[in-house]
């Protein structure tokens, strides 16, 4: 089975402050990560994917994310946070083991960037 | 592309009545999902679809709902009777066959209310 957890229904950060936004995982083999995130009235929008290789993957808007294997954990990082980051995040994972096409999807972490 | 298409935007229908929502995936994926987000219960995958066949529909409700593919650019997601707590937004999403950590496309939502 696989599962994500994001401990965090919200976080709030300045403008111009780091921000993080925490997600674990657990898969019985090795996992493909994503995070996509959600603004208002829309549909997801894929943001990165961690599948192999580097454990520091960067995709779109400055968001990076590190893949660290001990702790099981796909955290979302942006240096400095803007207020159209606000928006709801979600943190996905597949086992790579297991049949079919299937993603499980967090509960989704709201990030509230205040100016 | 345009994008996964999704149909209606919006819905609202009345308790027992016969809802439809429709889904145009993208061109040439061969991996079609449909997604329920609540508050309540967060993003769920209710049913998937590879080459038209149903894979996994392990995450449908109950037989009130019921999922087609009748071809690889078309796909509907039906609920008969309609019941209050159906009211969700519901998301088609597609993806390319499956290499190695492809990505999920999601379309706007369908946004139903049942009174």
């Amino acid at each position: 089975a696989q599962s994500v957890a994001q401990p965090e229904d919200q976080v709030n950060v300045a403008e111009g402050n780091p921000l993080t936004v925490k997600c674990t995982y657990s898969v019985s083999g090795n996992p493909y990560l994503f995070w996509y995130v959600q603004y208002p009235n829309r549909g997801l929008q894929f943001l990165l994917k961690y599948i192999t290789g580097d454990n520091l993957v960067k995709g779109s808007y400055g968001f990076e994310a590190e893949f660290n294997k001990s702790q099981t954990s796909f955290h979302l990082k942006k240096p400095s946070a803007l207020v159209s980051d606000s928006a709801l995040y979600f943190c996905a994972v597949r086992d790579m083991e297991a049949a079919g096409n299937k993603l499980t999807f967090g509960g989704g972490t709201r990030v509230l960037v205040k100016p | 592309d345009a994008g996964v298409i999704q149909s209606p935007r919006h819905e609202v229908t009345e308790m027992g009545q016969e809802v439809t929502l429709r889904c145009k995936p993208i061109s040439g994926h061969d991996y079609l999902f449909w997604y329920r987000q609540t508050m309540m219960r967060g993003l769920e995958l209710l049913i998937y679809f590879n080459n038209n066949v149903p894979i996994d529909d392990s995450g449908m409700p109950e037989d009130r709902f019921s999922a087609k593919m009748p071809n690889a650019s078309f796909s509907t997601l039906k609920i008969q009777p309609s019941e209050p707590r159906d009211s969700a937004v519901y998301f088609c999403a597609s993806s390319p066959p499956w290499v190695a950590g492809e990505t999920q496309y999601f379309g706007p939502g369908t946004r139903l209310l049942v009174l």
